[in-house]
């Protein structure tokens, strides 16, 4: 059975960079049929897709983030990573790493396994 | 980006009802159209993906429909444990946006 599960500071301080990394176990990240991915989610609000990483190293972001984001991969941990800088109190979320579906040709399919999820807060 | 859109953003029904929630992008995005359940403190678990099918676990009741620009989330018999915030999310296109929810609260 796949888990996520994710792992990083609860607190970071603003201006700072936040770093999150996922433990991918009971399969390997390496597999031809999905990316890897970061969502986040507000206290109280929806949730905003970040970004995700193929195993490869290839990652797409959302533009909104993008010039401050960065997603990195690890195959011989079986982890990936998120790192988001220049943090404000608005990038106070829980965030969600999770397993995507991809079917190759710029082909996605759905988030279908996610971690527990991990509160980050943005304060000094 | 593709602006998904979820009309409205809360529902009240009752046990046994059905339930239809619906979900709108702002350009076509054929049947790249996922819904999630999520609780409150938990992760969103899939329901139905590619529009209209049923992720594997995911109880018979729960449907998907629609192409193009128009897609729904039926509920045949809401039971207890149905109510819950619903997300679409359209993967046809990054970044895969999510609509805003529509929360399912007991009538």
């Amino acid at each position: 059975q796949l888990q996520l599960q994710e792992s990083g500071p609860g607190l970071v301080k603003p201006s700072e960079t936040l770093s999150l990394t996922c433990t991918v176990s009971g399969g390997s990240i390496s597999s031809s049929s999905y990316y890897w991915g970061w969502i986040r989610q507000p206290p109280g609000k929806g949730l905003e897709w970040i970004g995700s990483i193929y195993y490869s190293g290839n990652t797409d972001y959302n533009p909104s983030l993008k010039s401050r984001v960065t997603i990195s991969v690890d195959t011989s941990k079986n982890q990936f990573s998120l790192n988001l800088n220049s943090v404000t109190a608005a990038d106070t979320a829980v965030y969600y790493c999770a397993r995507q579906g991809y079917y190759g040709s710029g082909s996605w399919g759905a988030l279908d396994i996610w971690g527990q999820g991990t509160k980050v807060t943005v304060s000094s | 980006d593709i602006q998904m859109t979820q009309p409205p953003s809360s529902l009240s029904a009752s046990v046994g009802d059905r339930v239809t929630i619906t979900c709108r992008a702002s350009q076509s995005i054929s049947t790249y159209l996922n819904w999630y359940q999520q609780k409150p403190g938990k992760a969103p678990n899939l329901l139905i993906y590619a529009a209209s099918h049923l992720q594997s676990g995911v109880p018979s009741r729960f449907s998907g429909s629609g192409s193009g620009t128009d897609f729904t989330l039926t509920i045949s018999s809401l039971q207890p444990e149905d109510f819950a915030t619903y997300y679409c999310q359209q993967t046809y296109s990054a970044p895969h946006t999510f609509g805003q929810g529509t929360k399912l609260e007991i009538k």
